[in-house]
């Protein structure tokens, strides 16, 4: 079946630690994005690909940084300079823009928490 | 202003209520609008995206008002299965592939 994988479901880390949250979709779409999502809050957006090689700053981009060296894969690291990184991670995707009827499709989601 | 509002609620119904709930948007040139529903700690699942004419699927209905940009949910007979958080989204008319969301309007269903 198609779809998208995250993984890990989840995630720890320590002070100081750079982690990699790994986001794989069999679907064939072209744009991917990640997103952080904090209790009682609407998803916000760290970064999106529209293409392969090709990524851009979404609103909260600051201390993480992503890599879209294959169609299928964008991995979102959370560098050090996150402070405040604990939060839901949800991985997305659509064919080409989000029309009426080409939805976003979302991965199951990463937690991360401060160790 | 938020680029997407919704009413947080809960709202609290009985099985077999209808319950109605509305989003606003921010930019009048928005183009593509959904409703996601969200269970506690899961990801964001598509409920039906929102047509300018209304459109309807099973107990659900969708509406789009343009003129005073808003978007509206109804749940006909409500489950308790429909129990959730639901997400209102809306796209960024300077670039297609951003979507904004809401922060969700929770709906429980009591038996």
């Amino acid at each position: 079946d198609g779809g998208i994988t995250q993984s890990p479901k989840y995630l720890f880390r320590k002070e100081g630690q750079n982690v990699t949250l790994s986001c794989e979709q069999n679907l064939n779409h072209d744009a991917m994005y990640w997103y952080r999502q904090d209790p009682g809050q609407g998803l916000r957006l760290i970064y999106y690909s529209q293409i392969v090689n090709d990524f851009q700053k979404g609103d909260i981009a600051e201390g993480y940084s992503v890599s879209r060296e294959k169609k299928e894969s964008f991995p979102l690291t959370v560098t050090s300079a996150q402070k405040n990184p604990t939060a839901f991670y949800l991985c997305a995707s659509n064919r080409g823009p989000p029309i009426q009827n080409q939805p976003q499709h979302f991965g199951d989601g990463t937690r991360l928490s401060i160790l | 202003r938020k680029e997407v509002e919704q009413d947080p609620g809960p709202f609290n119904v009985p099985e077999g209520a209808t319950v109605a709930f509305n989003c606003t948007y921010s930019n009048s040139a928005s183009q593509s609008f959904f409703w996601y529903r969200q269970d506690c700690r899961k990801e964001p699942k598509l409920l039906m995206s929102v047509y300018s004419s209304g459109n309807e699927d099973g107990r659900f209905t969708a509406q789009l008002n343009r003129a005073s940009q808003y978007i509206s949910l109804l749940i006909r007979d409500s489950k308790l299965s429909d129990s959730a958080t639901y997400l209102c989204v809306v796209n960024m008319e300077s670039n297609d592939y951003k979507l904004s969301f809401g922060a969700g309007t929770t709906v429980t269903v009591r038996a």
